[in-house]
């Protein structure tokens, strides 16, 4: 497999189930991101992890939680979510060697939160 | 702090004419970098061009063609000779080089292009 993947590409959850969002990367870069896409709203970017570690945290609900247990894979880990949450999450990656290296994104996953 | 405006919400064109899709943006910041990425329905951004702000040279990349204007904080994307597949959202997007903002891309709200067969 090559570029960036995610697994599932469709989610339907109720608000009280856990849910985890995986995202891998095959292009060797150190950094990944996760963002949001709401309808009728910008690109929301949410967290980014460069080498492992996380260098930000843009304000997000802790209902949402990352994890980056190496470079390759990232997760999104939900829990007690709202219907305001449903979106399209969008996982990228970059070569972490510069700071504003050129992202890679995945095929997003299409959340629906009932 | 940085913005991108990307005025036009929706454009619809019919096959074989060109379109420009228009990006202003705000930044405080000397050294940036310019994106443009393209949506098609499967959701996946796809990496169009990145543009660092000390080169203006206009771009032209098979149908593809960029012009950076920094005296006018633009960066428009034309498609000339327009097809059905070109039909995605587009989004501008910019990153500081240095800062607080480093690293950290701010997306514009996209442009939806149709093109009519």
């Amino acid at each position: 497999e090559t570029g960036v993947t995610q697994t599932p590409r469709h989610l339907v959850m109720g608000m009280t189930n856990k849910k985890s969002l995986k995202c891998e990367q095959h292009l060797g870069h150190n950094a990944m991101y996760w963002y949001k896409q709401s309808a009728k709203k910008p690109l929301e970017l949410m967290f980014v992890y460069n080498f492992k570690e996380q260098t930000e945290n843009n304000s997000v609900p802790s209902r949402f939680s990352p994890e980056c247990p190496n470079s390759s894979h990232l997760f999104l880990h939900l829990h007690t979510l709202q219907p305001e949450d449903s979106a399209l999450y969008l996982c990228a990656s970059s070569p972490g060697r510069e700071p504003a290296d050129t992202q890679y994104f995945g095929p997003g996953t299409r959340l629906t939160v009932l | 702090a940085q913005k991108v405006t990307q005025a036009q919400t929706e454009i619809s064109v019919v096959e074989k004419e060109d379109v420009t899709l228009d990006c202003v943006y705000e930044t405080r910041d000397t050294t940036y970098y310019l994106f443009w990425y393209k949506q098609p329905p499967s959701g996946e951004l796809v990496f169009l061009i990145r543009r660092n702000s000390f080169d203006e040279q206009n771009e032209i990349s098979g149908r593809y063609s960029w012009n950076f204007q920094k005296s006018t904080s633009s960066f428009n994307f034309t498609i000339t000779a327009s097809q059905v597949v070109d039909s995605a959202v587009y989004f501008c997007a910019l990153s500081e080089a240095w800062g607080t903002n480093a690293g950290k891309s701010t997306f514009g709200d996209g442009t939806t292009l149709t093109v009519k067969p």
